[in-house]
């Protein structure tokens, strides 16, 4: 049981590339969310998903697109890179309350790092 | 506007001693209450969490605190040990709609001192 794994785990670009996050989880959760974790501001939510073929706004979602559409994997795309998008970026999921073994916390892949320059 | 507070960026404790770590939020909506802790190039990991009908919750060494009407809730490690130096982050989550979706403070990184 992998939980959640992320693809890759560094990248640099250059200002107007694109490049694709990719989250996997095996953990057979309904909800998938995406982060951004900068110095001195925490997590903040960029996108997330309620199920397959859903997707929402979070805090921060401006400059990303998401897609989800298999269940287990959750995709961030960054269409036109800017340096403002360096920072390390989580995915994590979460189970349907009331699910076998159900506990209210979301799980976290270990993060990608991105550079942006 | 900053819903979920952590004043205190870092915090050094000897090895041994308790270790406390405090949240601040605002939003009264609010009505359940999580602790993660995070080593460098790592993710969050769940540790702790309680919900707005109790005041406190204990898992080994780790008890939450919270205080409703001070908008307050904190984290006591004892006695705390070397491994416990880590990033930890609040977390709360909202009734309501949306309700799976969790605000971050942002952070507080404890140094446990042997």
């Amino acid at each position: 049981n992998a939980g959640v794994t992320q693809t890759p785990k560094f990248r640099v670009l250059k200002t107007g590339q694109s490049m694709t996050l990719l989250c996997a989880q095996d953990m057979n959760h309904e909800y998938m969310y995406w982060y951004r974790q900068d110095p001195g501001m925490g997590l903040r939510l960029i996108h997330y998903s309620v199920g397959e073929g859903t997707t929402a706004k979070g805090e921060v979602p401006d400059g990303y697109n998401v897609s989800r559409l298999k269940k287990q994997n959750f995709l961030l795309g960054l269409e036109s890179a800017a340096p403002s998008q360096t920072s390390v970026y989580f995915c994590a999921s979460s189970p349907l309350a009331g699910a076998e073994g159900y506990q209210e916390t979301q799980y976290f892949g270990p993060g990608t790092r991105l550079l942006v320059l | 506007d900053q819903q979920v507070k952590q004043n205190s960026p870092s915090l050094s404790v000897q090895e041994g001693r308790i270790s406390i770590l405090n949240c601040d939020y605002t939003n009264s909506m609010f009505d359940y209450f999580l602790w993660y802790k995070k080593y460098p190039a790592e993710g969050p990991t769940f540790l702790i969490s309680i919900s707005s009908i109790k005041d406190k919750n204990e898992d080994g060494r780790f008890t939450v605190f919270l205080n409703k009407s001070a908008k307050h809730l904190s984290l006591h490690i004892v006695p705390s040990q070397p491994g416990d130096s880590a990033v930890y982050f609040c977390a709360a989550r909202a009734r309501g709609a949306g309700s799976y979706q969790l605000t971050f403070g942002k952070g507080t990184k404890l140094s446990v001192i042997p």
